[in-house]
């Protein structure tokens, strides 16, 4: 599986933009981008996940570079309630035995 | 709205004993999976199961065992606690369409403590 960077901590004030990146330098050509978020004291919860287009939710937006070797997650109005661990993940569809596996994330403080 | 469900927060047990976290979820999906959660490890798989009475072992399946019997609850079983299985324990589901098994819901998570 490709392995991810991200940066360990970001601040973002309140109502703006929040761009957070990801490295997946080795994403293979059958690995999706995934994306999620977990807020303190609460389970992880899921944002959105691409493969090579541009993708829009409800929650955010995905940016993937056309060599497919970093990713965007773009929070387009952050809120105070947004503060919490942005993960970054990379999978194949199917992978028996070998589901989400989180790293240490991005920790996003959003700030009034 | 998605759910999931978890039978406790907060868990104190002792060391030897037997329990039983249970995971619910109303979303009638086939998939479900137990992962722990510690600092600086992430999340690790223990168990997932993707139909009734079905299971398979994630990464870490040691001193766990799960029960599938209805396709809602799922069930993590630590046969004799000790006190390496204190830990932040989650349960998640995903609908068995393979574009979507890593769309998993997770659930508020319960915190075990084993003294």
């Amino acid at each position: 599986d490709a392995k991810t960077t991200q940066p360990p901590s970001m601040d973002c004030a309140e109502g703006r933009a929040a761009n957070l990146p990801c490295n997946h330098s080795t994403i293979s050509g059958n690995e999706y981008v995934y994306w999620y978020r977990q807020i303190h004291s609460q389970g992880p919860q899921y944002i959105i996940h691409g493969l090579k287009n541009n993708e829009t939710n409800e929650m955010a937006s995905l940016i993937i570079t056309e060599d497919r070797k970093s990713s965007t997650l773009i929070l387009p109005h952050a809120t105070l309630r947004d503060t919490a661990v942005y993960y970054c993940i990379v999978r194949a569809l199917l992978v028996a035995g070998n589901m989400l596996t989180f790293g240490g994330g991005t920790r996003l403080m959003v700030k009034p | 709205d998605v759910k999931v469900t978890q039978s406790s927060r907060y868990l104190v047990k002792r060391t030897g004993e037997k329990v039983f976290l249970e995971c619910v979820q109303d979303m009638d999906h086939e998939n479900m999976f137990w992962y722990r959660q510690d600092p600086g490890l992430g999340l690790r798989l223990i168990y997932f199961s993707y139909d009734v009475k079905m299971k398979e072992k994630g990464d870490i399946p040691e001193g766990y065992s799960v029960s599938r019997e209805k396709k809602e609850r799922f069930s993590l079983i630590l046969e004799s606690a000790s006190t390496n299985q204190t830990s932040m324990y989650l349960c998640a589901s995903s609908s068995a369409d393979r574009r979507m098994i890593y769309e998993q819901y997770f659930g508020p998570g319960t915190r075990l403590t084993v003294t």
